[in-house]
């Protein structure tokens, strides 16, 4: 157990839909990373967080966007779902800002239909 | 195109055997982590290499970061059948995380 939490850990929804994935990190840990994964695209960098302010952007599509709560647990929010947002997504964390290691959740396995 | 190439992507062995997967790019990265992930579940962390030429071991598992910084290498010996999974190699690189595209690895007993 990495003690990053996912909720949900599974998810089925309709194209066009809005989902909202939640995680909370490690205790401690003040920075969060939102990944995606596809079977043809690997492990693709969406965005980080840290203590509440966006500190780097990936590949994130403008369909998507994601905050940092004070409590810093954090949410990834995707709009407009497209069947090819079907992927595993994954919140890791780590204690600084600059990223040194990370410990990874479970993931949620989002299926658009 | 990939920050960080992995080879080889797929690799089947028979447990007992050596085998070693490599991880390359053209950038220089502050630190360099190995991950393996088992289907349906996250990546979890297996070593964290920092300086230049640094050879770390986790029993039958010998990673090795390149003298400059842009490489490593993951050497198991006698391998067993619990460690299947997907390998990946990450760099941290101002303050973004790339990953490599795996290595598959399935050893058959």
């Amino acid at each position: 157990d990495s003690g990053v939490t996912q909720t949900p850990k599974h998810l089925i929804t309709a194209t066009g839909q809005r989902v909202t994935l939640r995680c909370s990190p490690r205790s401690g840990d003040l920075s969060v990373y939102w990944y995606q994964q596809s079977l043809d695209q690997g492990l693709q960098f969406l965005i980080q967080y840290y203590n509440g302010e966006e500190r780097a952007k990936g590949n994130i599509l403008e369909r998507f966007s994601a905050q940092q709560f004070p409590d810093l647990h954090s949410e990834l929010n995707l709009s407009s779902l497209e069947l090819g947002d079907s992927a595993l997504y994954f919140c890791a964390s780590s204690v600084g800002h600059s990223l040194r290691e990370a410990f990874f959740g479970q993931g949620t396995r989002l299926t658009v239909v | 195109t990939q920050l960080l190439e992995q080879s080889p992507q797929f690799l089947s062995i028979q447990e007992g055997e050596n085998l070693t997967v490599y991880c390359n790019s053209s950038s220089v990265f502050s630190s360099l982590q190995w991950y393996r992930q088992e289907p349906g579940e996250g990546p979890v962390l297996l070593v964290t290499v920092v300086t230049g030429g640094e050879v770390k071991k986790l029993k039958r598992l010998t990673f090795q970061f390149g003298d400059a910084r842009k490489d490593s290498s993951l050497h198991i010996t006698a391998a067993q059948t619990g460690d299947t999974g997907l390998y990946l190699c990450a760099g941290a690189n101002f303050n973004k995380f790339y990953f490599g595209s795996g290595t598959k690895l399935n050893v058959k007993p």
